[in-house]
């Protein structure tokens, strides 16, 4: 139990152009999902909050209008790069909140590559 | 500032042995404290969770102890196989859920 999927698992994009990460909670339902970000040989960076139905909280220096998030439902959240950068180029991973409010389950990634 | 500090520099063991990865962190006062395991190119993958008021807890060959007065928590895994190489990340998490990660220690356990 507790899979989190994401898709697409890789993506090439041209610089200017805009890219969306579906990020599922397979079998359960998740009120509360996370987008991180990682660079090589970094640690994950919390970008944003997404609970459903309501608006994302962003990070502090996370632009809000670049990186646009919807949490339509409680298994599905979206990220949408907006205008893409090559230093936009990085690892999206999404988590979902489990039952106990501490637990977060992650999905698998997606690697962003801006050409 | 919140600061969590992960040893950098790979962990090199022989299989069989104990590895030992520690966690310290300053300026904060974490609710909960977790262990993840990260391989090239995935997501984490939750490991095990420890309360403040917990000093250690155990899952078959894991162990996690968390020392709230030193600020610090170590992480053991016991009999350690080859397939036990990965990244380790630490994860402190306060009242409003949100996990602060460490930069992650890679443990290369050699056959």
């Amino acid at each position: 139990g507790a899979v989190v999927s994401q898709h697409p698992s890789w993506v090439i994009c041209k610089s200017g152009t805009s890219v969306k990460i579906e990020c599922r909670s397979l079998d359960f339902q998740a009120t509360t999902m996370f987008w991180y970000r990682q660079f090589p040989k970094q640690s994950l960076m919390l970008m944003a909050t997404s609970n459903e139905g309501s608006k994302a909280t962003y990070e502090q220096g996370v632009e809000k209008d670049k990186f646009l998030i919807n949490h339509a439902s409680l298994t599905l959240s979206t990220l949408t790069v907006t205008s893409a950068h090559p230093e936009d180029s990085s690892f999206y991973i999404c988590s979902a909140r489990g039952v106990d409010f501490y637990e977060q389950y992650f999905g698998p990634g997606t690697r962003l590559t801006v050409t | 500032s919140q600061k969590i500090e992960q040893n950098s520099e790979a962990l090199n063991i022989q299989e069989g042995k104990t590895a030992t990865l520690t966690c310290n962190y300053t300026n904060y006062s974490p609710a909960y404290l977790q262990w993840y395991r990260q391989d090239p190119g995935r997501g984490p993958v939750f490991l095990l969770l420890i309360r403040e008021n917990e000093k250690e807890k155990r899952k078959e060959r894991l162990k996690v102890t968390f020392d709230t007065t030193l600020k610090q928590s170590l992480f053991h895994i016991t009999a350690s196989q080859p397939a036990d190489s990965a990244t380790y990340l630490c994860a402190l998490t306060g009242n409003t859920g949100k996990l602060i990660f460490g930069q992650g220690t890679t443990l290369q356990v050699k056959p």
